[in-house]
């Protein structure tokens, strides 16, 4: 079974500063999904940055960048320029391959990130 | 494009009773799913449907959990005899039928107390 790791329970980040968020995964299959999800207090869980297992290149979305290191099974979130809203809940998650089996997500416990003003 | 509607958004109830939750998908989300998520922790899945099929079950859905989609449009999720345990939010997501655009989006959810 897939699991995901997310070993810091809390971050803080003074504003327009970066910061570094961690996650490692295990899992036997070859491809797979990769997700971050930010979740803001009382709010609904949004997709922050995705990346697929086959492709090399690091995704990148505005201010939020991966670095996906495939053979530790690594996969860090990195958030340039912090901004007072991106304070909330970060979630790291991985789906199964493709198929017709359901591509349900197996998230991280998460990690709480506070921006200082 | 509403999002992911869900309803009620907290829900308190007596151990013993029964409770049943409502989630309406994003427009022609032919997947959806149902999560739940304890305090402080990342969200676990319990059932997903494709179109009207259930497809898969989690072991954490015990025999007091059932879960519907007719028509393959709005699910509910159903908890007879609510334990303390039970506690928790109760997410749902639904994504498109374009597998490559498989991204779920979530639903706010419904938070449930059992006293």
């Amino acid at each position: 079974a897939q699991t995901v790791t997310q070993s810091q329970p809390e971050m803080s980040v003074q504003e327009a500063e970066t910061v570094t968020l961690s996650c490692t995964y295990d899992t036997s299959e070859s491809d797979y999904y990769l997700f971050w999800y930010k979740q803001p207090p009382s709010r609904q869980m949004i997709l922050v940055i995705r990346q697929e297992a086959y492709k090399q290149q690091n995704a990148t979305e505005n201010r939020f960048s991966v670095n996906f290191q495939k053979a530790a099974k690594s996969f860090s979130l990195k958030i340039s320029d912090s901004q007072l809203g991106d304070a909330a809940m970060y979630f790291c998650a991985y789906r199964r391959p493709n198929n017709n089996a359901g591509n349900m997500l197996t998230f991280g416990g998460g990690t709480r990130l506070m921006v200082k003003p | 494009d509403t999002g992911v509607s869900q309803n009620p958004r907290h829900k308190i109830t007596k151990r013993g009773q029964n409770v049943t939750f409502r989630c309406d998908p994003i427009s022609e989300h032919n997947r959806l799913y149902w999560y739940r998520q304890t305090l402080g922790q990342g969200p676990e899945f319990l059932t997903y449907f494709q179109n009207e099929a259930q497809l898969e079950k989690s072991r954490l859905l015990s025999d007091r959990f059932s879960a519907e989609r007719p028509k393959g449009s709005f699910s509910t999720l159903e908890i007879q005899r609510t334990e303390q345990g039970d506690s928790a939010m109760y997410l749902c997501a639904s994504s498109p039928r374009q597998l490559a655009k498989n991204i779920q989006y979530f639903g706010a959810g419904t938070r449930l107390s059992v006293l």
